[in-house]
């Protein structure tokens, strides 16, 4: 079963970058596929995108695809989700979580959540 | 504004069951069978209870089921215990660019 450790929580200022990493153990890198959700108190919860790590394929929200780039590295089986062009809308807590391979059809288990802050 | 239609809040009795209702469209809810349920306490991580409509995973309790009709998926929790006091959030995938959609979250009260 894997087992999904996220990045502490991070301040960034508006305009800047913020990449947020999820650490899976327990499983081989490929086996499986990763989801990035995030959850503020206005909007609730969004589906960010997806990776399968295995052929470095994403597949992205359209709310998020031109700020939002998801990567993969075998060597340290670690996933990344990378936030450009930040605003203060932006801060909320961001989950990893495996999904199914076929589709994002559901999310099970979730990494911790990593707090970013967007705050001049 | 979310995707998918919850109430904000439902509230029942120990021993009572009661229903959270996710209504969506004929792109999400009304098109697949890909509706899940998630149960979070506060200032915990989602886990997941329901996935394709009406499946548990291993370890979630049976007294937790999902089921369907048309446009609006239903989570049924019967025998409502203390520890279920909760936020209760649905999911969709979707066939528009949003690819997975949310419901705006249920917080569910045991009285």
């Amino acid at each position: 079963q894997v087992q999904l450790v996220q990045s502490g929580a991070e301040v960034r200022r508006p305009g800047s970058s913020v990449k947020v990493s999820c650490k899976a153990s327990g499983a081989t890198f490929g086996t499986y596929t990763i989801t990035w959700v995030r959850q503020t108190p206005g909007l609730g919860l969004e589906w960010m995108g997806r990776i399968i790590p295995m052929f470095q394929s994403t597949t992205y929200a359209q709310n998020f695809k031109d700020r939002v780039t998801i990567t993969a590295d075998e060597s340290t089986n670690t996933i990344y989700m990378e936030m450009s062009s930040l605003t203060s809308e932006d801060t909320a807590i961001y989950f990893c979580a495996r999904d199914r391979w076929e589709l994002p059809d559901w999310f099970d288990p979730w990494g911790q959540g990593t707090l970013v802050t967007v705050s001049s | 504004q979310s995707a998918l239609t919850q109430p904000a809040s439902v509230s029942g009795s120990p021993g009572q069951s009661i229903t959270i209702s996710c209504t969506g469209t004929s792109s999400d809810v009304g098109a697949f069978d890909y509706v899940s349920w998630y149960q979070q306490h506060p200032g915990k991580v989602p886990k997941l209870l329901i996935f394709e409509v009406t499946n548990r995973p291993s370890g979630v309790s049976s007294r937790f089921s999902g089921s369907k009709s048309g446009t609006t998926a239903s989570l049924t929790i019967s025998g409502l215990q203390a520890e279920d006091e909760a936020h209760y959030y649905c999911s969709s995938y979707t066939s528009t660019t949003t690819v997975v959609v949310f419901g705006g979250g249920t917080k569910l009260t045991v009285l």
